[in-house]
């Protein structure tokens, strides 16, 4: 079974540039996550689809980052335009589902943004 | 508010234990979590524990829960070099379907 596929693997950019960053998570996982790992921090969480639709969007600074996953499978997170401060690795997850089970999240490798 | 602490570094001998520790502050996790990070690799589920537990075993790995201090442990036997890695604990809030990591342990090994 494939595991979540994220790509690029690493990306360089300049500041002001704007930057996407792909996710596919394994075939019939209908949650998708999107964290922000900060060097030396754990996952912090951007988003969460439940299929299509955004469930929680509380951590996602809607100013410069947008995500969509039209047909709830793959994902897309942007942003525009980067600053310094976004340099960091974006990890993408997904589980089966449910509140109610200990909802094992399986991680992509992640996507290294260098903002210059 | 939800938070989850670890210490940053342990680093034991090869063959040893390794006890790494993490203390939470939502009394209403309904899950609590065991994370591997190897280099350049995503976070691997490496155990978990149902808050009504008090300690689950799977092979070399021990996971001690004090419900009551808000403290979780994980212990690995025989520590091995492949064991060299970042541990992560996390709690599932009883509320959603969301998950806090801790900053993280970095495991190192001596021979």
């Amino acid at each position: 079974e494939a595991g979540v596929v994220q790509s690029p693997r690493y990306k360089i950019i300049e500041k002001k540039q704007p930057v996407a960053f792909w996710c596919n998570p394994i075939s019939g996982h209908n949650t998708l996550y999107w964290y922000l790992q900060n060097l030396g921090q754990g996952p912090e969480l951007l988003i969460r689809y439940e299929n299509e639709e955004a469930v929680d969007d509380s951590q996602l600074p809607k100013d410069r980052f947008s995500a969509e996953r039209l047909k709830g499978v793959d994902s897309t997170l942007k942003i525009q335009p980067a600053e310094l401060g976004d340099s960091a690795v974006y990890l993408c997850a997904s589980s089966s589902s449910g509140t109610g089970s200990y909802n094992e999240q399986f991680f992509g490798p992640g996507t290294r943004l260098t903002v210059l | 508010g939800e938070d989850v602490e670890q210490s940053l570094f342990l680093s034991v001998r090869e063959g040893d234990s390794s006890v790494i520790n993490c203390t939470y502050t939502d009394s209403s996790s309904t899950y609590l979590y065991w994370y591997k990070q190897e280099p350049g690799a995503g976070l691997q589920l490496l155990t978990y524990i149902f808050s009504n537990m008090d300690m689950k075993q799977d092979q070399r790995l021990t996971v001690l829960l004090n419900k009551k201090d808000k403290h979780l442990s994980l212990r690995i036997a025989d520590t091995q070099t492949g064991d060299s890695a970042i541990y992560f604990c996390a709690e599932k809030i009883r509320s959603a379907s969301k998950i806090i990591f801790g900053s993280g342990t970095r495991l190192s090994i001596r021979p």
